[in-house]
């Protein structure tokens, strides 16, 4: 199992652009969400689902449009960057809670924004 | 909200055990509690739950009381390897998908 996949690693923007970042999961979780973590700082939500087809916002989900056609995929849509959007994003998935004995996240490796 | 609070930073040496304790004062009967490690530069790591008295594993122990108003982490003979910031959260049983984090505790471990 690959776990959390998520593409790319790197990426620089200009401002305005727009972008897609990836998260793939093979665990057949329900559960998948998106972090942003500034440097020196804690995990934020940005947006999160509980399965395919249901989306919902997190904590900062401004300027981030996310979808959930498939379990697998939880796709994350910069519409257009902003140097404050200058961040690492985290995607992670878990089981539904109560359909298993673990209720942890499994997260990916991130992916390292800089928007110039 | 099983809001979480815990210590910002806590020092210690390598060889001593380590207590983190989180306070959950308003856990709902259905929730659990967990524990996450996340070093530099890498996305936080899942390493432990339970839902009261001890559970025990290869990387630490949690201890939670009678009432689960708390919870502590125990990571026995910690060393340099341990640096890392630890995060308690309560995932919120019927908001199901919706975890917030804290600010976690940064733990050093000096030599």
């Amino acid at each position: 199992n690959a776990g959390v996949t998520q593409t790319p690693k790197f990426q620089v923007l200009k401002t305005g652009q727009s972008m897609t970042l990836q998260c793939a999961q093979d665990m057949n979780h329900e559960y998948m969400s998106w972090y942003r973590q500034d440097p020196g700082m804690g995990l934020r939500l940005i947006h999160y689902s509980v399965g395919a087809g249901i989306t919902d916002q997190g904590e900062v989900p401004n300027g981030y449009n996310v979808s959930r056609s498939t379990t697998e995929d939880f796709p994350l849509r910069l519409l257009s960057a902003a140097p404050s959007q200058t961040s690492v994003y985290f995607c992670a998935s878990s089981a539904m809670l109560g359909q298993g004995a673990n209720y942890g996240y499994t997260f990916g490796s991130g992916t390292r924004l800089t928007v110039v | 909200l099983a809001k979480t609070t815990q210590p910002i930073s806590m020092d210690s040496y390598e060889g001593q055990e380590v207590n983190i304790t989180c306070s959950h004062n308003n856990i709902a009967t259905n929730d659990y509690i967990t524990w996450y490690q996340q070093f530099p530069s890498q996305g936080p790591r899942f390493i432990i739950q339970g839902y009261k008295t001890k559970v025990t594993n290869e990387v630490a122990s949690l201890f939670i009381p009678a009432d689960r108003k708390s919870s502590t982490l125990s990571l026995p003979r910690v060393s340099l390897s341990d640096t890392a910031v630890y995060y308690c959260l309560v995932p919120i049983y019927n908001q199901g998908g919706k975890l917030i984090f804290g600010q976690g505790t940064e733990l050093s471990v000096k030599p």
